[in-house]
């Protein structure tokens, strides 16, 4: 256990939706990460924040929103849902900002249908 | 640009042999390199990393890799192989320059047979 938890397990929706999928991260981290992992684009990074700033700005689309609440906890938001964005969505944590060593958690797993 | 290359989607060992799981990166300045695994129904599991110092970076459950400048490549290795090492192998760079953005190679499956 990584002690990064995400929120939920498995998401199915319908094209055109909006969906927030939630992250902790592990105690005392500040950094988080999002990742977005499918069968033909593989392993994306989205996006880190760091104290509840953005830090870092990967492949995210402008339909996809992240932030980084006072509690340290991040949800990103995921809107106008097309089939192609059905994926794994991770979240890593770090203590830092360099993110030399992230934690990464289970996984949501999106299905657009 | 930052990319990563692992030329192998598979590699299958006998338990017992030494495994090698390679990767190439491109990267401008000093590279930051890692290994990550992945196994089934789970997220990423960080290995080992070379961010300076002696290329042969030694990391958790008896993994090492070898930094190489100019062939430009950071293999995965272990002296004897375990079925449990079954799993997708991730390598990941980064400059220093840009906090936590990796770039991930596609992951090459390992299967160690008995």
């Amino acid at each position: 256990d990584s002690g990064v938890t995400q929120t939920p397990k498995h998401l199915i929706t319908a094209t055109g939706q909006r969906v927030t999928l939630r992250c902790s991260p592990r105690s005392g981290d500040l950094s988080v990460y999002w990742y977005q992992q499918s069968l033909d684009q593989g392993l994306q990074f989205l996006i880190q924040y760091y104290n509840g700033e953005e830090r870092a700005k990967g492949n995210i689309l402008e339909r996809f929103s992240a932030q980084q609440f006072p509690d340290l906890h991040s949800e990103l938001n995921l809107s106008s849902l097309e089939l192609g964005d059905s994926a794994l969505y991770f979240c890593a944590s770090s203590a830092g900002t360099s993110g030399y060593e992230q934690y990464f958690g289970p996984g949501t797993r999106l299905t657009v249908t | 640009a930052q990319s990563v290359a692992q030329p192998e989607d598979q590699v299958n060992v006998a338990e017992g042999n030494p495994l090698t799981v390679k990767c190439t990166y491109s990267v401008s300045g000093n590279p930051y390199l890692f290994w990550y695994v992945q196994y089934p129904n789970r997220g990423l599991q960080f290995l080992l990393k070379y961010i300076t110092g002696d290329n042969l970076v030694k990391g958790s459950y008896g993994f090492e890799a070898e930094f190489n400048k100019s062939q430009t490549s950071f293999h995965l290795k272990k002296p004897s192989a375990l079925v449990s090492d079954s799993a997708l192998y991730f390598c990941a760079v980064r400059d220093g320059t840009n906090a936590g953005k990796s770039t991930f190679g596609d992951g090459t499956t390992l299967t160690v047979k008995p």
